[in-house]
């Protein structure tokens, strides 16, 4: 079984700030790889960034980046330069047939 | 480009009702599946279809029915809707390798009265 756990479940930041969204995992899967999407108020479900179990540096997308530390299983999204539009739900997740997190509310302040 | 195509976006049920929730895909990809979302919440998995020809049970998977009709179409039914199923449904579709992520459909809004 896996296991995502989120436990923000709301942040605030202000405009073109950085922010950090975190996630822990558990999985029995000796390799795996870790997503993260983007859900607006729309609804749609947007990929954003990828890391891969044994990749050996943490991958970055833009201005969505993520500190893999793979020993405490964590797989943190940092934002930098936040956007009025990076208002959202953002979800953590682990697996081929993924497994979610629960989900941190962002909200960027002008 | 389509991507994942989902039908309905929105479907009132009354409580014993049946239906059947449809979805296709256009990017040839081996694996499909269902999500559910309530509020507040994750998605969480109903079933999923790693290649044409198999299903499996995903975290919540009673209530449900699915088919994985061909490569391009996996649909999930319910027999006998409950209130408890009142949901926001995704599709979703991947190659079915670990280093790719899943694309999404649009979801259905089910409101089962």
């Amino acid at each position: 079984a896996q296991k995502i756990t989120q436990t923000q479940p709301g942040m605030f930041v202000q405009e073109k700030e950085a922010v950090t969204l975190d996630c822990t995992y558990d999985t029995s899967d000796p390799s795996y790889g870790l997503f993260w999407y983007k859900q607006p108020s729309s609804g749609e479900m947007i990929f954003l960034i990828y890391q891969g179990s044994y990749d050996q540096q943490n991958a970055t997308e833009g201005r969505y980046s993520l500190n893999f530390q793979k020993a405490r299983k964590s797989a943190n999204l940092v934002i930098s330069a936040s956007q009025l539009g990076d208002s959202a739900m953002y979800f953590c997740a682990v697996g081929r047939a993924l497994t979610f997190g629960s989900g941190t509310r962002l909200q960027v302040q002008p | 480009n389509a991507g994942v195509t989902q039908t309905p976006k929105f479907q009132v049920l009354k409580t014993g009702q049946s239906m059947t929730l449809q979805c296709a895909q256009d990017m040839n990809h081996n694996s499909m599946y269902w999500y559910r979302q309530d509020p507040g919440m994750g998605l969480r998995l109903i079933y999923y279809s790693a290649s044409e020809g198999t299903t499996d049970k995903g975290e919540v998977p009673n209530g449900y029915n699915v088919s994985r009709l061909n490569k391009r179409e996996f649909s999930l039914r319910l027999e006998s809707a409950a209130p408890s199923q009142t949901s926001v449904y995704f599709c979703a579709s991947s190659e079915g390798s670990l280093n790719t992520e899943a694309f999404f459909g649009q979801g259905t809004r089910l409101t089962v009265v």
